[in-house]
């Protein structure tokens, strides 16, 4: 067990529609990063937030935000969903160790656009 | 700019056969890049952490390296099982002052095959 909780698991949605995916980061972790990940693409990074703050940017679509809250729990939400969008998306949380700086993720969700 | 690349982005080997996946990075300043193991449907978990001063690290069936000059490392599985399909990720950390920033890869899908 990582410690960092994704909810749901599993999500299956209709094109056009807006769903919410949860990350709760390990106790004391104040960085989130949110990823993508789909068979042809690979792991992408779509954004990371610290203690609140959006601190960087990847390949997020305008469709998507996200958002750190005051208890560090994070919230990715995805809108006007296509097909396309169907993916895994993970999170993942870390904190600063000096060299032994490591990230753990959540079990990830499925997110199945139909 | 600070990026992670991954090479090949997929591979399918015989069951018993060596192979050698690779990570290049930008990232600055260094402190340390973790390969990270996927299995399918759960979140990676991390394999084995080298950090500036070390050049290999073994983990099993699992030889890390890393040439900090060339901004390289290659992760090395030998005798492949099928338990080694998976996706195996590198992650970079780098060091910044009241926060930290870790920088994926897209990672490299393994197959092997009996």
């Amino acid at each position: 067990d990582s410690g960092v909780t994704q909810t749901p698991k599993h999500l299956i949605t209709a094109t056009g529609q807006r769903v919410t995916l949860r990350c709760s980061p390990r106790s004391g972790d104040l960085s989130v990063y949110w990823y993508q990940q789909s068979l042809d693409q690979g792991l992408q990074f779509l954004i990371q937030y610290y203690n609140g703050e959006e601190r960087a940017k990847g390949n997020i679509l305008e469709r998507f935000s996200a958002q750190q809250f005051p208890d560090l729990h994070s919230e990715l939400n995805l809108s006007s969903l296509e097909l396309g969008d169907s993916a895994l998306y993970f999170c993942a949380s870390s904190r600063w160790t000096g060299s032994n700086t490591e990230a753990f993720f959540g079990q990830g969700t499925r997110l199945t656009v139909v | 700019k600070n990026q992670v690349e991954q090479s090949p982005q997929s591979l399918i080997i015989l069951e018993g056969k060596n192979c050698t996946l690779q990570c290049n990075y930008t990232v600055s300043p260094f402190s340390n890049l973790r390969w990270y193991k996927q299995d399918t449907g759960r979140g990676p978990v991390s394999l084995t952490i080298m950090t500036f001063s070390e050049n290999t690290k073994s983990n099993g069936r699992y030889t890390a390296t890393l040439d900090a000059d060339t901004k390289q490392s290659s992760l090395h599985i030998t005798a492949s099982q099928l338990s080694d399909s998976a996706s195996y990720i590198c992650v970079v950390s780098a060091k910044q002052t009241g926060a930290n920033n870790l920088f994926f890869g897209t990672g490299t899908r393994l197959t092997v095959i009996p």
